[in-house]
C-alpha cells in the first residue's frame, strides 16, 4: 500500500527555521516525483515545487523560489520542505504528494495527511 | 505561468442533480495535462481525473472530465451526498504547475 506520512504539527516564532518531512512507503521512492502544496487557512491549493528523489532534480514555483528549500534523502525514503527564517505568512497546511507516473510529471495520486505550520510571536 | 480560472465559485445543487464545473486556462495546456481533485474539510485532496478525462483508481463513473486547449469541464452526472465538497483543477503540462482557485459544490 502506497503511503506518504508527514511529520507532526509545528508552532514556531517568526525568524525561526523549520524542516518538515514526508516519508514514502509501499513503492519505489526514488522513481516518482514528490511535490509540495501549500494551503493557507480557508484558501486554495498552491503548488510550491517538486523533487525527483532519484537524483534530487528539483523545480520550484517562482512564487516559492528562494523562500523554501525542497530536498530528499533517498536512503530513508523521505522528502523535506524547509525554511531558514519563517514569517507569519508561512502559517498554512503543507501537503506532500506523489506524481502518478513513474519517472515523469503527472497528476498527484497519493497525498500525505498534511502538516500544519503555525508561525506566531 | 498558466493561470487557471474556475467557475462558478460556488454551485448550489440538490442530490441527484447534475454538476458542471469549468476550468479555463490562460494559455493552452500541454498534452491535455489537466487534473481534477476533490477536497473535503480537514482532509487532503483526492485525485479524481487526470489527463483531462481519465478517472483515477476507485473513482465512480458519475465523475467525468472533458475538454482541450484552454477549456476543461468536470461533470458529476448525479450528485451523491458525499460529493458535496470543493473541487480544484490543476495543470501539470508546464512548470510551474498551477491550481485553479476552486469551486465549492454545496447542498441547496
Amino acid at each position: 500500500e502506497v503511503q506518504l506520512v508527514q511529520s507532526g504539527a509545528e508552532v514556531k516564532k517568526p525568524g525561526e527555521s523549520l524542516k518538515i518531512s514526508c516519508k514514502g512507503s509501499g513503492y519505489s521512492f526514488t522513481t516518482y516525483w514528490i511535490g509540495w502544496v501549500r494551503q493557507m487557512p480557508g484558501k486554495g491549493l498552491e503548488w510550491m515545487g517538486i523533487i525527483y528523489p532519484g537524483d534530487s532534480d528539483t523545480r520550484y514555483s517562482p512564487s516559492f523560489q528562494g523562500q523554501v528549500t525542497i530536498s530528499a534523502d533517498k536512503s530513508i525514503s523521505t522528502a523535506y520542505l524547509q525554511w531558514s527564517s519563517l514569517k507569519a505568512s508561512d502559517t498554512a497546511m503543507y501537503y506532500c504528494a506523489r506524481s502518478k507516473l513513474v519517472g515523469a510529471f503527472d497528476a498527484f495520486d497519493f497525498w500525505g495527511q498534511g502538516t500544519v505550520v503555525t508561525v506566531s510571536s | 505561468e498558466i493561470v487557471l480560472t474556475q467557475s462558478p465559485g460556488t454551485l448550489s445543487l440538490s442530490p441527484g442533480e447534475r454538476a458542471t464545473l469549468s476550468c479555463r486556462a490562460s494559455q493552452s495546456v500541454s498534452s491535455s495535462y489537466l487534473a481534477w481533485y476533490q477536497q473535503k474539510p480537514g482532509l487532503a485532496p483526492r485525485l479524481l481525473i487526470y489527463r483531462t478525462s481519465s478517472r483515477a483508481t476507485g473513482i465512480p463513473d458519475r465523475f467525468s472530465g472533458s475538454g482541450s486547449g484552454t477549456d476543461f469541464t468536470l461533470t458529476i452526472s448525479r450528485l451523491e451526498p458525499e460529493d458535496f465538497a470543493v473541487y480544484y483543477c490543476q495543470q501539470y503540462g508546464s512548470s510551474p504547475w498551477t491550481f485553479g482557485q476552486g469551486t465549492k459544490v454545496e447542498i441547496k
